[in-house]
């Protein structure tokens, strides 16, 4: 099974800041990487496709880099409606697998 | 628009087989490329995949699982049933359906709002 290792596992941040979560995959994984959103008590969304594509309804703020074996997720500037946990996925083969989830607290 | 809905017993004795079922709408899964997947969460935990079937039935199951899981879709229904066999206190978590989409590389592009399954005595 692909693992995949998220960085931080938390981090607390203000409104405005840049905010910057990494994904490591244990083995390559081309650009088969998504970037989830789960705010407390509601089903994760879909935030970034294809490591880089960002999926309809987006704000413009976030955006993803990487391919191979290392992925980031960017938030160019913090808005309140972003405090929520991200989690990293991988759909490069079956089983597919998750990260561990960063949650972004206000600081 | 693509929806999706889970449905099930919200608690479950340990030993005993789980059974949900995910209505969904906006997609056939008879059409090319149609998959659903599950995916759970125990409290406070990360997301774990748990199972996807695909248009054409092939089946894949989370490696560490896949003795206990089964996964059937009925397309004249719109609808896929999971099951996971002898339930233990462990398998307590918020357990989802998702869409994945047809074209690669896939992602879950749309969730069910989770259904909340205890397994207690």
């Amino acid at each position: 099974d692909i693992q995949l290792t998220q960085s931080p596992p938390s981090l607390s941040a203000s409104v405005g800041d840049r905010v910057t979560i990494t994904c490591r995959a244990s083995q390559t994984i081309g650009n088969y990487l998504n970037w989830y959103q789960q705010k407390p008590g509601k089903a994760p969304s879909l935030l970034i496709y294809a490591a880089s594509s960002l999926q309809n309804g987006v704000p413009s703020r976030f955006s993803g880099s990487g391919s191979g074996t290392d992925f980031t997720l960017t938030i160019s500037s913090l808005q309140p409606e972003d405090f929520a946990t991200y989690s990293c996925q991988q759909s490069y083969s079956t089983p597919r697998t998750f990260g561990q989830g960063t949650r972004v607290e206000i600081k | 628009q693509i929806t999706l809905k889970e449905s099930g017993p919200t608690l479950v004795k340990p030993t005993q087989t789980l059974t949900l079922t995910c209505t969904f709408s906006g997609f056939s899964l008879s059409a090319n490329g149609e998959s659903v997947g599950w995916i759970r969460q125990p409290p406070r935990r990360a997301l774990e995949w748990l199972a996807l079937i695909y248009w054409n039935d092939d089946k894949r199951y989370n490696s560490s699982l896949q003795n206990r899981l089964t996964i059937i879709k009925d397309t004249s229904k719109n609808q896929v049933v999971f099951m996971m066999a002898n339930m233990d206190p462990v398998d307590t978590a918020t357990y989802y359906c998702a869409h994945q989409t047809r074209l690669e590389p896939r992602a879950f592009d749309f969730w069910g709002q989770g259904t909340v399954v205890t397994v207690s005595s």
